[in-house]
């Protein structure tokens, strides 16, 4: 149960497109289209933006968006706002049937 | 609305043990898997355990496995964990967390509730 390796920043200018990128092996991100992210400020409970790699939930900005490819899948965030500023975490199902985070990444909105 | 609000954290000496709760509204609970997820003070998330809706399937993290018990009462709408022969490691906020229906994603968390480990 080795975390799935993320970036620890990313940063970005307020209307650029930034990517965090979420990898893990074969047994987990790989196997299966099992895979979700979560946003976090500091002090609250995280917030589902993607799950099943790249299905929104209602009410997440379309700004968000999912993909993956092979072992490694990846968060998209277009538009950069200042709001978007947080930690980012993925999280994928795993072949012995338990859930994985991701190592988390930081975005800055410069 | 949807709601989970866990309780029972608090201070505990090392080897000691810990209830957590999670009462939960706004939805029908016994038709949801739910999950425990803890955060270490600075630290990133990590998944501990998951329950079926009706209980019969549980899986751990191997960090907590044999130590951490996962229950549900789906009358009382809650969700539980019992904690034992608690570490400093598990010095963490806990949240519980809905699994999202037929899928994998976790869409509602709980403001979590701090346990400390120390003596």
């Amino acid at each position: 149960q080795s975390a799935l390796t993320q970036p620890a920043s990313v940063s970005g200018s307020p209307g650029q497109s930034i990517t965090i990128s979420c990898t893990g092996t074969s047994s987990d991100v790989g196997g299966y289209n099992y895979v979700s992210w979560y946003q976090q400020h500091p002090g609250k409970a995280p917030k589902l933006m993607i799950y099943d790699v790249s299905n929104r939930p209602s009410g997440v900005s379309n700004r968000f968006s999912g993909s993956k490819s092979g072992n490694t899948a990846s968060l998209t965030i277009s538009g950069l706002q200042a709001e978007d500023e947080a930690d980012y975490y993925c999280s994928s199902y795993t072949s012995s049937s338990v859930y994985v985070f991701g190592t988390g990444t930081k975005v800055t909105v410069l | 609305e949807v709601q989970l609000v866990e309780s029972g954290g608090g201070l505990v000496q090392p080897g000691g043990s810990l209830r957590l709760s999670c009462a939960a509204s706004g939805f029908t609970f016994s038709s949801y898997e739910m999950n425990w997820v803890r955060q270490a003070p600075g630290k990133g998330l990590e998944w501990v355990s998951y329950i079926s809706s009706s209980g019969s399937t549980i899986y751990y993290a191997d960090s907590v496995k044999g130590r951490f018990t996962i229950s549900r009462d789906n009358a009382k709408n809650s969700l539980y964990l019992q904690m034992n022969s608690l570490r400093a490691e598990d010095t963490a906020v806990y949240y519980c967390a809905r699994t999202v229906r037929g899928s994998s994603g976790f869409d509602y968390w709980g403001q979590g509730t701090l346990v400390t480990v120390s003596s």
